[in-house]
């Protein structure tokens, strides 16, 4: 079993729908959670991350994380078809830590 | 402020030739890392350096795998003799060394390689 799931999708969803996407983790040594957005054909670039439980929102975009269940979530409010991409969830342990543990990466597609 | 450059984008060659890739990252930036990414998969830590000195390399395969980056800047990753399981993308990224919060890490575009 990998550290971190994430079911790889795709997902489509029709523009101005709410997305969830979700991971789960297994090792309670994490304690930094990330997401990531990886347009085709780019790097990944951090969109962003959480620090132990609980939300984290920047614009359109809420990050959630329940550490009792060991869940990583991201909603996309009013998506738009720019958010067409693959996101990639990440976890990482303690302060300095670099050793970044990715999922598989979820495929969003946003139909206009 | 310009991001991680990485170049060739592209390459295409045949089994067990050598094949090497080139990153400069972020200005400033002392740490920097080679991934690799399976189509499909999440990226994979292959080696980390800060500044010129290789502090985790434990990932890498080092019978046909080596990278250097001298004088602390630029960085280049070698594979040789390449085999066709070396088809992915190799991505590069840098940070700035964060001992008390997240070191957030700036990815390259990545270098695409097919081994035919």
């Amino acid at each position: 079993q990998k550290e971190v799931e994430q079911d790889p999708g795709p997902l489509s969803v029709p523009e101005g729908a709410i997305v969830s996407l979700n991971c789960t983790y297994s090792n309670s040594a994490f304690q930094y959670f990330m997401w990531y957005r990886q347009y085709s054909r780019k790097g990944p670039e951090l969109l962003m991350y959480t620090y132990s439980s609980g939300n984290k929102e920047d614009g359109r975009f809420t990050a959630q994380v329940d550490k009792s269940s060991k869940y990583i979530s991201l909603f996309i409010r009013d998506s738009q078809p720019s958010d067409s991409a693959t996101y990639l969830c990440a976890s990482a342990a303690g302060a300095g830590s670099y050793q970044l543990t990715f999922g598989k990466g979820t495929k969003l597609s946003v139909i206009p | 402020e310009a991001g991680v450059v990485q170049s060739p984008r592209y390459k295409i060659i045949e089994k067990k030739q050598p094949v090497a890739f080139w990153c400069n990252p972020i200005s400033g930036h002392n740490t920097l890392y080679w991934y690799l990414q399976n189509l499909g998969q999440g990226p994979e830590l292959l080696i980390r350096y800060e500044n010129e000195e290789a502090v985790d390399d434990s990932q890498l395969p080092k019978d046909r795998f080596s990278a250097e980056r001298l004088k602390g800047v630029d960085s280049t990753l070698k594979i040789q003799p390449a085999e066709l399981g070396d088809s992915a993308v190799y991505l590069c990224a840098s940070s700035h060394q964060g001992f008390y919060s997240l070191e957030t890490q700036y990815f390259g575009p990545g270098t695409r390689l097919l081994v035919l």
